[in-house]
């Protein structure tokens, strides 16, 4: 079992749809949490960045963290084409240097 | 854009040869992760760089080696290429070491070993 998974895709939705991007993992020791977009061929992008569990709402996007079922979520609101890239997310434990990502998943938003 | 850029963009190499791969981190920045990324995966860790002493390293051989200047730029060499080695590399900068610090990354660096 891979540490972090995540469905790859691809997603595609019409625009203006609500999307649901999730993660399983399997270390409880993972406190930090972040998604990433990556365009394709580009660096990925830093988009949220999420202590523990809860939730966390910046403009369009909403991250929410369940640490009880070591589960979380990215949700896209009005998704525009624009949104179209992969979408990664990733952790780290309080002691760690590294971030652990998952293999990212495929999202296309047709306009 | 992040402030972390990385040299050259694209590079073609022969198999058994060397390479390196640069990095300027985020102005401030005194910490640089590398990764490596495969066509259809996630970045893997190869290893950091904090105050210019490695600071944690991933799965990765010894051929892989790194150095980090008093300016926090920071270098990635590779030793004998292999076919595999073709990927995606990713510097990434961050205000301090640890969990806490969120890492922005540069655009890349994509090694195609022939």
């Amino acid at each position: 079992q891979k540490e972090v998974e995540q469905d790859p895709g691809p997603l595609s939705v019409p625009e203006g749809a609500i999307v649901s991007l999730n993660c399983t993992y399997s270390n409880s020791a993972f406190q930090y949490f972040m998604w990433y977009r990556q365009y394709s061929r580009k660096g990925p992008e830093l988009l949220m960045y999420t202590y523990s569990s809860g939730n966390k709402e910046d403009g369009r996007f909403t991250a929410q963290v369940d640490k009880s079922s070591k589960y979380i979520s990215l949700f896209i609101r009005d998704s525009q084409p624009s949104d179209s890239a992969t979408y990664l997310c990733a952790m780290i434990a309080s002691y760690g240097q590294n971030f652990v990502f998952g293999p990212g998943t495929r999202l296309s938003v047709l306009p | 854009e992040t402030g972390v850029t990385q040299s050259p963009t694209h590079l073609i190499k022969t198999r058994g040869q060397q390479v390196t791969l640069r990095c300027s981190s985020q102005s401030g920045h005194n910490t640089v992760s590398w990764y490596q990324q495969a066509l259809g995966q996630g970045p893997q860790f190869i290893f950091q760089y904090y105050r210019e002493e490695e600071n944690g390293r991933g799965n990765f051989p010894p051929r892989f080696s790194g150095l980090q200047f008093p300016n926090y730029s920071s270098e990635l060499n590779v030793n004998a290429l292999e076919l595999d080695d073709s990927a995606l590399y990713l510097c990434a900068s961050s205000l301090e070491a640890g969990s806490r610090s969120e890492q922005y990354f540069g655009p890349g660096t994509r090694l195609t070993v022939t």
